[in-house]
């Protein structure tokens, strides 16, 4: 059972384009972030949702639109796609308050973008 | 988030300890020192965190010096699946608040 799971794994497309990459997380936590992992490997934060709600966008271009119907699922939506939006997405979950890890985050196995 | 200082690469022997440093002389009372790694090609992955007392779990020991400035994460018996990125990260415990990763220290675990 696969925790926090992101589609697609690869993605491969033309600059100017419109993509998607969807995430669901089976944890019951509620939430979720949006990570991005560039060519130097740096791992920054770019959007969380708590409960549908946006609580956290980190100057990231209007372009990326991230969508939530639920506490499940945020989904990432990338209009005109540049050569520099390359990079390995990875979504996160965590969950508020609790015993054990609570806070914690929990990320999927990344979505890999290549913009030609 | 206070920010950390790590060494960005180290070798470790297969089945010795590893003792990865990180040092974070601006963190508050609040925050929180945390551990995760990133094995190659994978979501970075939890694996400990730690306020002031040293702290154990079934992957790593945290050791938390007195003053809170620095932190060690122990590796007790390295194996070639630890070959990864760890990153030490300091942040108040509170869900929704982001974790910030810095550059990490590459450890290379090996025969």
């Amino acid at each position: 059972d696969t925790a926090v799971s992101q589609t697609p794994k690869y993605l491969v497309t033309q600059m100017g384009n419109d993509k998607s990459i969807k995430c669901e997380q089976n944890l019951g936590h509620d939430t979720m972030y949006w990570y991005k992992q560039d060519s130097k490997k740096f791992l920054k934060i770019m959007f969380s949702y708590n409960n549908k709600e946006l609580i956290i966008n980190e100057t990231v271009p209007n372009r990326f639109s991230p969508k939530s119907p639920d506490k499940a699922h945020l989904n990432l939506h990338i209009n005109s796609l540049e050569l520099g939006d390359s990079a390995v997405y990875f979504c996160a979950s965590s969950q508020a308050g609790g015993r054990g890890l609570a806070g914690e985050l929990f990320f999927g196995e990344g979505s890999r973008l290549t913009v030609l | 988030d206070a920010k950390t200082t790590q060494p960005p690469s180290m070798d470790c022997a297969e089945g010795r300890a590893a003792n990865l440093p990180c040092n974070h002389s601006t963190i508050s009372g609040n925050e929180y020192v945390y551990w995760y790694r990133q094995i190659h090609s994978q979501g970075p992955q939890y694996i400990i965190h730690g306020l002031k007392n040293n702290e154990t779990n079934e992957m790593a020991s945290l050791i938390i010096t007195e003053d809170r400035k620095s932190s060690t994460l122990i590796l007790p018996h390295a194996t070639l699946r630890d070959t990864a990125v760890y990153y030490c990260i300091v942040r108040v415990r509170a869900a929704g608040n982001k974790l910030t990763f810095g550059g990490g220290t590459r450890v290379l675990v090996k025969p």
